[in-house]
Parts: C-alpha cells; sequence; structure tokens
C-alpha cells in the first residue's frame, strides 16, 4: 500500500520561499508520476504541479509558474515542491498525491501540510 | 481550461437513500477522462472513480460513475453512514491544467 508523507510547511512571508518534500513509500517510486493538490476552504482543490517518473517533464499550473519548482529524487523516494515569490494567495493545505500510470488522476494522498503566507 | 461545475452543492439524505451527484465540464473531456474523490472531514481525498466508471479498487458497489462528453454523475445506490462527505470530480483530459469541481457535501 502506497504510503506520502509531507513535510516543510509553515509559516512564510509574502515573497519569501518553503519548501515541501514528500517520502513515499509502498511501491516503485520511480515508476510513477507524482504530483502536487492545494485545498482551501475558498478554492477547495487546485491542481498545483506534477513531475514525471523520471523527472525530465514537468507542468505547473498558470499561477504557479516561475515561482514554484517540482523536482524529486528518485534515490530517496521524495518529491519535493520548492516555492518562492509567496503570495498570501498560496496560503493552503498542500497534498502530495500519486498519479495512476495512463492517466493523470490519483490514486494515493499524503495527510498534507499547511502554508500559511502572512506579513 | 476545463471548468467544472458540480450540482448540488449540497446534497441532504437519510442512510439507505440514492445520492446522485452532477459534474458538468464546461468542454468536452478528452476520452472521457474524470474521476470522483471522496474526502471526509478532516482527511484527504479518496479515489472512488476513474475514467468516469472503473471503481479504484476497494471501493465499494454502491459507488458507480457514468457520463460522457460534458455530463458526468456519480450515484450511490444506498447511503452508509460512513458516506456522508465532501465529493469532487476531477477532469485530466487532454493537456494540464487538470482541474477539480467545486465539489457537492452530501450531509445527513
Amino acid at each position: 500500500e502506497a504510503q506520502l508523507l509531507e513535510s516543510g510547511g509553515g509559516l512564510g512571508q509574502p515573497g519569501g520561499s518553503l519548501r515541501l518534500s514528500c517520502v513515499a513509500s509502498g511501491f516503485t517510486f520511480k515508476n510513477y508520476p507524482m504530483t502536487w493538490v492545494r485545498q482551501t476552504p475558498e478554492k477547495g482543490l487546485e491542481w498545483v504541479a506534477t513531475i514525471s517518473g523520471s523527472g525530465n517533464n514537468t507542468y505547473y499550473q498558470d499561477s504557479v509558474k516561475g515561482r514554484f519548482n517540482i523536482s524529486r529524487d528518485n534515490s530517496r523516494n521524495t518529491v519535493f515542491l520548492q516555492m518562492a515569490g509567496l503570495r498570501v494567495e498560496d496560503s493552503a493545505r498542500y497534498f502530495c498525491a500519486k498519479c495512476r500510470l495512463g492517466g493523470y488522476y490519483f490514486d494515493s494522498w499524503g495527510r498534507g501540510v499547511l502554508v500559511s503566507v502572512s506579513s | 481550461e476545463v471548468v467544472l461545475t458540480q450540482s448540488p452543492d449540497t446534497l441532504s439524505l437519510s442512510p439507505g437513500e440514492r445520492a446522485t451527484l452532477s459534474c458538468r465540464a464546461s468542454h468536452v473531456v478528452s476520452a472521457n477522462f474524470v474521476a470522483w474523490y471522496q474526502q471526509r472531514r478532516g482527511q484527504s481525498p479518496i479515489l472512488l472513480i476513474y475514467s468516469a466508471s472503473l471503481r479504484a479498487a476497494g471501493v465499494p458497489d454502491r459507488f458507480s460513475g457514468s457520463g460522457s462528453g460534458t455530463d458526468f454523475t456519480l450515484t450511490i445506490t444506498r447511503v452508509e453512514p460512513e458516506d456522508f462527505a465532501m465529493y469532487y470530480c476531477q477532469q485530466y483530459g487532454g493537456s494540464p491544467p487538470w482541474t477539480f469541481g467545486q465539489g457537492t457535501k452530501v450531509e445527513i
């Protein structure tokens, strides 16, 4: 059974940076695309970024393009989200999720970490 | 971007009743690539349905999905107490962004 454990959330300042990590277990990590999804009470669930199994391909939501960077270390079964140029509207619970092969939907989710951006 | 609109916002039911949740897309969803998730209060989403009508592993058969093109439906034939939760649809057809609906709350 896949397990995902996020870390790195917390309080960030507008314009500042935070780095989220997600350690995976229970499946062959390098074979699967991984995704970050965020959630707020106001906007609900929002796809943020996805990275292919090899790490060669990345995809971003327009609102984070140029500010966030998704990466992975397959030797450590870990996916990262480097967040820079933080905005108040980036405040959310961020979930790490495993994609199914053959489609960008998500069959395993972590518990999420809270990111709060405030001065 | 494909915008998904779910209806109703809230569905009030008694245990044992049938629940019908709708998800309408602003454009045709390629290959009917629609998934449904359940999210109980304070928990992470759980995959229920993918490719519009295929049940994920371990999902009870009272959950079913249907639809094509722009109109998709999640049906719970007889709602159990543990089914009272939020439900979200998601489309993953074509190029990103992959989008979610705003959710339907199934309440007692």
